[in-house]
This record gives structure tokens, C-alpha cells and sequence, in this order.
């Protein structure tokens, strides 16, 4: 079945330590996006990627890296700058525009809670 | 940039009736596509219902139906016949409708509870 798949599902960081949270796809997907959930924030965008080998800052990229090798994948660092590092990670893909199909709706993975020690 | 409001933190709704949960936005553009995801505890994202702008009729989707008004930059949620599975956050979310892929901007959620 094709999908989103995020892991690992927990993920503990210590202080000053450098995590990667892991986002694969197999739908073929042009698109990936990085998404942060804090309680009463809703969803807030870190990275976004319209194309492999690019991308570009969300409103949230400070402390995060990622990078976009491959178009399957779209993995995020969140470096020991990022200082409240703890929360709910999504990641999600689209299609591109201009093939013929809908494009609007985002696929969403299910999730990597990152909780600090 | 754009931007969406959910005014509402938390609702809630007795078992078969009905509830409307309200979202309103801010853009300057006229073509763009809005939506309703419900997030379960499970927290996997879920697509409830779609409406693109261009449209003037109303997205319907079983018992969820939106009433969109562009003029006023509005996007209710209803839901009909509460189900205690409908109990979640629910979070409107915008997006351009422009070439290539623009992220969703997302409200900050109403959590929706179901009473039995």
C-alpha cells in the first residue's frame, strides 16, 4: 500500500544532542512538508520541499535542518539549537501541480512525538 | 501571508445532534483551496471535507457539510447526527491555489467533544 511513513514513532533527545526524524514516501509525491504540533498551537510549518534537491524555510526553521536527496525521502534534524525541541512532528506529501489530477489534498504520516530528557 | 482563525478551542455536542464549528481566514487571494482534517487521538490526520474557492456551492460529505462564504472569508464545519467517533480536534486549514505545491496554513484546532 502506498503511504507515509515516519519514524521512529518516540524519539528521546539529551541536551545538545542533534536527532533525525525519518519521512519516506512511496505515493511518488513531488512534495514533502514538515509540520510541528504543540498543544493549543495547531499546526505550525518547519520545511517544505516542492522539489528534490530544494527547499525552503516555514514559518518555525529555526534549530531545524533537513534535506531532500531523494524524492522519496525528506528527513528532519532538529539540532541542540532548537531549545524547546519537544512536541509533535508531522510530516506530509502532495502531488505536483499540472498533471492532470487534484493536487490540493496533503498526505499525512503518522506522526514522531520527540520529548526531551 | 494568510492566515486562519478557530475561535472556538473546545466544543461540544450531545450524541445525534448537531454542531457547527467555525473557521475564518485572511487572504488577498482569490483562488485557493480550504479544508476540515480531524485529528483522532490516534493523532493521525484525517481529511473530513474540501471546498475549492472557485466554487459557490457548498462541500457535503455524508453527515459533514461546510458552509462557505467567500465575501465574509468564512468556512464553517457542520456535523449532523453526532457520533461519539466524531470526538477529535478538528483543524481548518488553507491553501494557495497557485502552480507547484504551497504548504497548508492551518487554524489552531476546536477540540469537539461527543456526549453521550
Amino acid at each position: 500500500d502506498g503511504g507515509i511513513t515516519q519514524s521512529p514513532k518516540y524519539l528521546f533527545r539529551k541536551e545538545g544532542q542533534n536527532v533525525t526524524l525519518s519521512c519516506e514516501q512511496n505515493l511518488n509525491h513531488d512534495a514533502m512538508y514538515w509540520y510541528r504540533q504543540d498543544p493549543g498551537q495547531g499546526l505550525r510549518l518547519i520545511y517544505y520541499s516542492q522539489i528534490v534537491n530544494d527547499f525552503q524555510k516555514g514559518d518555525i526553521a529555526e534549530g531545524y535542518s533537513v534535506s531532500r536527496e531523494k524524492k522519496e525521502s525528506f528527513p528532519l534534524t532538529v539540532t541542540s539549537a532548537q531549545k524547546n525541541p519537544t512536541a509533535f512532528y508531522l510530516c506530509a506529501s502532495s502531488i505536483a501541480a499540472g498533471l492532470g489530477v487534484t493536487n490540493e489534498k496533503l498526505f499525512f504520516g503518522s506522526g514522531t512525538q520527540l520529548s526531551v530528557l | 501571508a494568510q492566515t486562519v482563525t478557530q475561535s472556538q478551542p473546545e466544543m461540544s455536542v450531545q450524541e445525534a445532534e448537531t454542531v457547527t464549528l467555525s473557521c475564518t481566514y485572511d487572504t488577498s487571494e482569490s483562488d485557493y483551496y480550504l479544508f476540515w482534517y480531524k485529528q483522532p487521538p490516534s493523532r493521525q490526520m484525517i481529511l473530513v471535507i474540501r471546498q475549492e474557492a472557485y466554487k459557490q456551492q457548498n462541500a457535503t460529505e455524508n453527515r459533514f457539510s461546510v458552509n462557505f462564504q467567500k465575501a465574509a472569508k468564512s468556512f464553517s464545519l457542520k456535523i449532523s447526527d453526532s457520533q461519539l467517533g466524531d470526538a477529535a480536534m478538528y483543524f481548518c486549514a488553507y491553501r494557495s491555489a497557485g502552480s507547484g505545491n504551497t504548504p497548508l496554513v492551518f487554524g489552531k484546532g476546536t477540540r469537539l467533544s461527543v456526549i453521550a
